[in-house]
């Protein structure tokens, strides 16, 4: 009854590939954010999907690519992966946009080499 | 944006002793979040507290809004409390979290 969900948990890949990483949330949220921890452990996000409705994307190299199926789901494809991609990427959901407590997935580690 | 500091960046306590982290931030807030995430690397969210103050258990947390800054209290820490402390706050206008640096935590036993 995991309440956000991440798929892999681990990721080891060389430089050049393309992956994906998949996020499911079964809290009946409207809203759903990418974030990424560097090694340094500062979090940022990346994007955020309401109703499966993009409403955020900071500054990310349009090598990152979201994609909400459905509310349920939001996928990240990231292409031509790069050294500096290594990082931890985190999922998160809340009930909608704005001014509500965000649920975490556990993480995908991706290490790129 | 929205300028989040957290203080200590580092704190070192011995089991059962009591902890308050700070949280400062540079603008008006309508959302502000204490999350813990412990050495396997999961976040938890702590308190949803834009305002206020909340207890849960040992923790509890207040945010004076109107100065802009949110203390996160732990009382009698456990081992089990270790890990980084992270505020994260989202101005108005603003559908994001801005996260801070974060509070490590270390109880010794």
């Amino acid at each position: 009854d995991t309440a956000v969900s991440q798929t892999p948990k681990y990721l080891v890949t060389q430089m050049g590939n393309d992956k994906s990483i998949k996020c499911e949330q079964n809290l009946g949220h409207d809203t759903m954010y990418w974030y990424k921890q560097d090694s340094k452990k500062f979090l940022k996000i990346m994007f955020s999907y309401n109703n499966k409705e993009l409403i955020i994307n900071e500054t990310v190299p349009n090598r990152f690519s979201p994609k909400s199926p459905d509310k349920a789901h939001l996928n990240l494809h990231i292409n031509s992966l790069e050294l500096g991609d290594s990082a931890v990427y985190f999922c998160a959901s809340s009930i909608r946009a704005g001014q509500e407590t965000q649920y975490f997935g556990p993480g995908t580690r991706l290490l790129v080499l | 944006g929205i300028q989040v500091e957290q203080s200590p960046p580092d704190l070192i306590l011995q089991e059962g002793a009591n902890s308050t982290l700070r949280c400062n931030f540079s603008d008006s807030v309508n959302n502000l979040q204490w999350f813990h995430q412990n050495p396997w690397g999961q976040l938890i969210n702590l308190f949803y507290i834009p305002s206020g103050t909340k207890q849960n258990g040992r923790l509890s947390a207040t945010t004076v809004a109107t100065e802009r800054y949110s203390l996160l209290y732990i009382s009698s820490s456990q081992t089990t409390d270790s890990g980084v402390y992270f505020c994260a706050v989202e101005g108005f206008g603003n559908e994001k979290l801005t996260f801070g640096t974060g509070t490590r935590l270390t109880i010794i036993p």
